[in-house]
């Protein structure tokens, strides 16, 4: 089953602005992941953070991890046409698995 | 960075055939393969843990007599689904996790399924 919920769940934007998505969890984990995902296409990993950071960044990509609130945001910034995608977090419990459990994805529309 | 190649790409298929489908991992050992499934505008779905040399973990609700899987070697899991029906048509993705690093996996391109 998935591990929890993304919203929103459709977003669109004009390029050059911010595009900010959620994802909360519902077990401990090791770490969360955000990957993205084109129409069609295989999952391109962007961003992984530890249960112990509370904030990562790469390029004009940013992430937060609230390990309280169980949830995190993935923060794009100066969006671009060429970022409409789906994104996806995953999470990695402590059950030694190495399991990715995703959530339900957002799917960002970035309009030229 | 490391490589997964799905094959093949996409296949088309009648009713109550089996198509199997391969992920290889190009450029490293991968001990731990994972299989997942996707229907349209959805997330994906963890459907079974390949691991080399042992019998899979299947996620519950997922059939293992009809999913089988078999994790031959370091670098190759693949992915059989017996007896298809359309109900069954996905998109399946395979993902490898590095032995040596073990919270990095890196996820093939999938296998777009059609049953006829």
């Amino acid at each position: 089953s998935q591990q929890g919920e993304e919203d929103p769940q459709a977003l669109s934007i004009q390029e050059g602005e911010n595009a900010t998505m959620n994802c909360s969890y519902k077990t401990s984990i090791n770490n969360l992941q955000w990957y993205r995902q084109n129409s069609g296409r295989g999952l391109v990993h962007l961003i992984l953070i530890r249960s112990n950071e509370r904030e990562k960044h790469s390029g004009r990509l940013r992430v937060t991890l609230d390990t309280s609130k169980k949830s995190s945001s993935l923060l794009i910034t100066a969006s671009r046409a060429a970022d409409t995608a789906s994104y996806f977090c995953a999470t990695d419990g402590r059950d030694s698995s190495y399991k990715l459990i995703f959530g339900s994805g957002t799917r960002l529309l970035v309009r030229p | 960075g490391a490589v997964v190649s799905q094959h093949p790409s996409r296949v088309i298929c009648k009713s109550g055939t089996s198509v199997k489908i391969e992920c290889r991992s190009l450029d490293f050992q991968a001990t731990t393969m994972f299989w997942y499934r996707q229907f349209p505008k959805q997330s994906l779905m963890l459907m079974a843990t390949s691991n080399e040399g042992s019998k899979a973990t299947y996620e519950q609700g997922v059939e293992k007599d009809k999913f089988l899987i078999n994790h031959a070697s370091l670098t190759l899991s693949t992915l059989t689904v017996t007896s298809a029906h359309p109900e069954d048509s996905s998109f399946y993705i395979c993902s490898a996790r590095v032995t040596s690093r073990t919270d990095t996996q890196y996820f093939g391109p999938g296998t777009r399924l059609t049953v006829l």
